[in-house]
């Protein structure tokens, strides 16, 4: 089976620095793949980055980058330059090697971005 | 190009009845998921259709249930709803479950049920 751990319910950072967001997850899969995924309060879960279990190189897309610690099974989420509009509920997601569509989230980190 | 497209945004319902939501995918998308939301449980899965078929299913009872039309729209229905399926459900779509394929979500169906 697969899980993910978000330990942070919610975060302060202030406008311009950056934050890490924290993942663990835990799976006996060779190949996986991890995601994040924002929340904003309207509802609508918007893809941010994917990092998969065989890529080497950290992911990254534009001010988003996953540091990725295959060794420790932690796939943490990096935001550099904070935005006010980066407050949102911030969720990561595992898909298994069998599992198709079936993606498994953590609990959710609530970003509250401060001017 | 297009979105997931949910309808209807908001529905507030009876315990005891029925409801159907329904879910347009990303055209070219195959495989559409569904998602229940809700504060104490966090993302579950429902269900996956993929090519009008069931590819995986959650652990959820019976009454949900889902079906994909050959144009890839899908539909999900709950029967007998209890107070305890109040929920924003989530549709998703991707091209078909490659490992680095995301999916694409709606803006979801508030269900209140009363």
């Amino acid at each position: 089976a697969q899980k993910i751990t978000q330990t942070q319910p919610g975060m302060f950072v202030q406008e311009k620095e950056a934050v890490t967001l924290d993942c663990t997850y835990d799976t006996s899969d060779q190949s996986y793949g991890l995601f994040w995924y924002k929340q904003p309060s309207s509802g609508e879960m918007i893809f941010l980055i994917y990092q998969g279990s065989y890529d080497e190189q950290n992911a990254t897309e534009g001010r988003y980058s996953l540091n990725f610690q295959k060794a420790r099974k932690s796939a943490n989420l990096v935001i550099s330059a904070s935005q006010l509009g980066d407050s949102a509920m911030y969720f990561c997601a595992m898909r298994g090697e069998y599992n198709f569509n079936k993606f498994y989230f953590g609990s959710g980190t609530k970003l509250n971005v401060k001017p | 190009k297009a979105g997931v497209t949910q309808t209807p945004r908001y529905l507030i319902k009876t315990r005891g009845q029925q409801v159907t939501l329904s879910c347009s995918p990303i055209s070219g998308h195959r495989s559409v998921s569904w998602y229940q939301q809700t504060p104490g449980q966090g993302l579950q899965f429902l269900f996956e259709y993929f090519s009008e078929t069931q590819r995986n299913k959650g652990n959820f009872p019976g009454r949900f249930s889902g079906r994909q039309f050959s144009n890839s729209r899908s539909e999900m229905n709950v029967s007998t709803l209890e107070l305890g399926d109040s929920a924003l459900y989530l549709c998703a779509s991707s091209l078909g479950g490659g490992s680095n394929s995301p999916l694409h979500f709606g803006n979801g169906t508030r269900l209140t049920v009363t």
